[in-house]
């Protein structure tokens, strides 16, 4: 069975600090593998995703993830947050390439302080 | 980028009551849409899979009576909370996907049942 760990339920962060959100997965088979962001009541917001290639994923915002087939990971990383990313993070994988369907992870709460 | 919409964003019913969420893709068609429900500090929970023109797929625990969905076109799907009760309370995202690995996620709603 697939799933998705999200190792830290809440990080707090100063401000212009570096931040990184870990994100470990199980599967036996090629995974596609996702960041969203939400806001509070809104929905989610694809932060980046990594499906092929490059194992660095630049995405939006000045986040980066690395996708580590060997230790099964997909850490979420920032290097200067601002308080606008003050938000919730949800790691997400594709169970198959025939299944578009997402096994999210539980989430962490980020929170930046000034 | 691709852009969804869910109506309404907020709604108060009363119990016994049956209340229909729809959800659509302005500027793409969507061959799949999902439907996931969120509660409080918690991850997204997949409902049901619908693609257009069959039925939706639910997932294991969910009541097909109770949460009918239908995807009547490529841009819209409705999902529709039968006898409404209070612990249907909860946020209800829905995406939507053209076939490929990304969803694109609808910024939610919040149905309160008193």
């Amino acid at each position: 069975a697939q799933s998705v760990t999200q190792l830290d339920s809440q990080v707090p962060v100063f401000e212009e600090a570096p931040v990184e959100l870990r994100c470990n997965y199980s599967s036996s088979v090629s995974v596609y593998l996702f960041w969203y962001v939400q806001y509070p009541n809104q929905g989610l917001q694809l932060l980046l995703k990594y499906l092929s290639g490059s194992t660095l994923v630049k995405g939006i915002n000045g986040f980066e993830a690395e996708f580590n087939k060997s230790q099964t990971s997909f850490h979420l990383r920032k290097p200067s947050v601002h308080i606008s990313d003050t938000a919730e993070y949800f790691c997400a994988v594709i169970r198959s390439p025939n299944d578009y369907k997402l096994s999210f992870g539980a989430g962490t709460t980020v929170t930046v302080r000034a | 980028g691709a852009v969804v919409s869910q109506h309404p964003s907020r709604v108060i019913c009363k119990s016994g009551t049956s209340v229909k969420i729809e959800c659509r893709s302005l500027d793409f068609q969507a061959t799949t849409m999902f439907w996931y429900r969120q509660f409080p500090k918690q991850s997204l929970m997949l409902m049901a899979t619908s693609n257009e023109g069959s039925k939706a797929t639910y997932e294991q625990g969910v009541e097909k009576d109770k949460f009918l969905i239908n995807h009547a076109s490529l841009t819209l799907s409705t999902l529709t909370v039968t006898s409404a009760h209070p612990e249907d309370s909860s946020f209800y995202i829905c995406s939507a996907t053209d076939s490929s690995y990304e969803q694109y996620f609808g910024p939610g709603t919040r149905l309160t049942v008193t």
